[in-house]
C-alpha cells in the first residue's frame, strides 16, 4: 500500500523539551510539506522540500527544523524556542512533477504542557 | 486580502440536498485549485481538483472555476451524512515553488 505515515498519533511533551515528529512515504514523490492546523485555522505551512538534502522555510518556520537526507523520509523537530507549539501536525508529500495536488497523512497531535 | 478566503459560516443542508460551498482567491495568475475533506478530528483528503474555467464533476461532487471572478466553488449533490465535514479549498501560490494556500474551510452538517 502506498502512503504517508505520521508517528506518533498523538505526543505529550513537557515545556523546554524538543520533540521529532515522524513523516515517511512511499509514494517516490519529489516534494514533502509540513503543515500546523490550530482549533479553526487554515493549514499553515512550516517548511518544505521539494528534493532531497534541500528544504525551504514556510510561512511560520520559526521554532521548527527539518531534515531530508533520504526521499521518504522529511522529519520535523519542534525546539523548545516554538512558543504555542501545541497543535495537530500534517505532513504532505506531492509528486512535484507536471501535477500539485498534495496528500497527506493522518497527522500528529502534539500536546506541550 | 487573504490569499484563499472562505467565508460563509456552517452550512446545514437536509438529507439529499445539495451544499455548496464558494472559495475566492486574491492572485489572478493562480492556475491549480484543490478540495480537500476533513472529518473531525482526521487529517485532509482530497476529492477533487480543477485547473480549467468550467465545471469538473465526479460523482456526486462537481468544481466550478471562474478565473476572471477569481472563485472556485464545491457543490455536492445528494448529500449524505458522511458528507458531514470541514471542506478546505487550496490554491496552488503563482510564485511560490508549487506550494498550496488554504482556506480556513467551511464546516458543512449534513441533516437526516
Amino acid at each position: 500500500d502506498g502512503g504517508i505515515t505520521q508517528s506518533p498519533k498523538y505526543l505529550f511533551r513537557k515545556e523546554g523539551q524538543n520533540v521529532t515528529l515522524s513523516c515517511e512515504q512511499n509514494l517516490n514523490h519529489d516534494a514533502m510539506y509540513w503543515y500546523r492546523q490550530d482549533p479553526g485555522q487554515g493549514l499553515r505551512l512550516i517548511y518544505y522540500s521539494q528534493i532531497v538534502n534541500d528544504f525551504q522555510k514556510g510561512d511560520i518556520a520559526e521554532g521548527y527544523s527539518v531534515s531530508r537526507e533520504k526521499k521518504e523520509s522529511f522529519p520535523l523537530t519542534v525546539t523548545s524556542a516554538q512558543k504555542n507549539p501545541t497543535a495537530f501536525y500534517l505532513c504532505a508529500s506531492s509528486s512535484g512533477r507536471q501535477t500539485y495536488e498534495q496528500y497527506f497523512g493522518p497527522g500528529t497531535r502534539l500536546t506541550v504542557t | 486580502q487573504k490569499e484563499v478566503e472562505q467565508n460563509s459560516g456552517p452550512l446545514s443542508v437536509p438529507e439529499g440536498a445539495i451544499a455548496s460551498l464558494n472559495c475566492t482567491y486574491s492572485d489572478r495568475g493562480s492556475q491549480s485549485f484543490f478540495w480537500y475533506r476533513q472529518y473531525s478530528g482526521k487529517s485532509p483528503e482530497l476529492i477533487m481538483f480543477i485547473y480549467s474555467n468550467g465545471d469538473k464533476e465526479d460523482g456526486r461532487f462537481t468544481a466550478q472555476l471562474n478565473k476572471a471572478s477569481q472563485y472556485v466553488s464545491l457543490l455536492i449533490r445528494d448529500s449524505q451524512p458522511s458528507d458531514s465535514a470541514t471542506y478546505l479549498c487550496a490554491v496552488r501560490r503563482i510564485y511560490g515553488n508549487n506550494r498550496l494556500a488554504f482556506g480556513k474551510g467551511n464546516q458543512v452538517v449534513v441533516i437526516p
